[in-house]
C-alpha cells in the first residue's frame, strides 16, 4: 500500500530565511513524485514534480526537490521565503502516474 | 492546451436538497477523471474516479455518487445533502498516456450545506 507521511501540518518561517517542507513515502517500487500548491479556496497547483532522471528538481517560484530513494523521502525547499509563498502544500505519489495518493498537507506561514 | 473548468465556484444548499457539480475537460480524450473533497483544516480525500464513460469507481461509501456521461464531462451528485457534505471539493484529470504524468486541478467548488 501507499502511503505519504508530510511531517509537520503548520510550519512557520520568517521572510527571507529557508523553507523546508518535509516528505516520506512508502512504496513498493520507485513512484512518481510530486508537490503542490494551494491558495485559499482555489485548487491545487503543481510545483514540482520527479519523475525519472535527475533527482534535484527544480520547480516554479524557486522551489526545488530532492528525491532520495534510500530515505523514501521528497521534501521541498526555497532559500529564501516570500510572503507570497503561504499557503498549503501537498506532497502526492504515483507508482503508475494515474491514482495519487496525497499527504494531509502543510500549511506555511511566513512572518514579515 | 488542455484545461479544466469546473463549477460552481462556491454553493451553499439547505439541508435535504439535491447536488450537482459538473467539471469539463478540454484539450484531450480519454482522460482519468477524479472526484476530491478537502474538509476543513483536512488533506483530500479521494471520492471517485473513473477511467471512461460509464466507468465510475467509488473510494468511500458515502451520501454522494458520480457520472461520466461523456469522455470530458465527469459529475457528482446527491439526492439529498447532509450537513457532513460540506466542504471544498475538487476535479481533476490525468492523461492515460505516460508520456503525460500528472493531476490538473479544477478551481474548485466550496459547499456549504446549511
Amino acid at each position: 500500500a501507499q502511503s505519504v507521511t508530510q511531517l509537520g501540518s503548520h510550519v512557520s518561517v520568517s521572510e527571507g530565511a529557508l523553507v523546508l517542507l518535509r516528505c516520506n513515502y512508502s512504496s513498493s517500487v520507485p513512484p512518481y513524485l510530486f508537490w503542490y500548491v494551494q491558495y485559499p479556496n482555489q485548487g491545487l497547483q503543481l510545483l514540482l514534480k520527479y519523475t525519472t532522471g535527475a533527482t534535484l528538481v527544480k520547480g516554479i517560484n524557486g522551489f526545488e526537490a530532492e528525491f532520495k530513494k534510500s530515505e523514501t523521502s521528497f521534501h521541498l525547499t526555497k532559500p529564501s521565503a516570500h510572503m507570497s509563498d503561504a499557503a498549503e502544500y501537498f506532497c502526492a505519489v504515483s507508482p503508475t502516474g494515474n491514482q495519487f495518493y496525497f499527504g494531509t498537507g502543510t500549511s506555511l506561514t511566513v512572518i514579515p | 492546451s488542455q484545461t479544466i473548468h469546473q463549477w460552481p465556484a462556491t454553493l451553499v444548499q439547505p439541508v435535504g436538497s439535491p447536488l450537482s457539480l459538473e467539471c469539463t475537460v478540454e484539450g484531450t480524450s480519454n482522460p482519468n477523471l477524479y472526484w476530491y473533497r478537502q474538509a476543513a483544516g483536512r488533506g483530500l480525500q479521494l471520492l471517485f474516479y473513473s477511467v471512461g464513460i460509464g466507468q465510475i469507481s467509488s473510494e468511500v461509501p458515502q451520501n454522494l455518487s458520480a457520472s461520466r456521461p461523456q469522455d470530458r464531462q465527469f459529475i457528482l451528485s446527491s439526492k439529498k445533502l447532509l450537513l457532513s457534505d460540506s466542504g471544498f471539493y475538487l476535479c481533476a484529470w490525468s492523461a492515460t498516456h505516460r508520456g503525460q504524468i500528472g493531476y490538473t486541478f479544477g478551481s474548485g467548488t466550496r459547499l456549504t450545506v446549511v
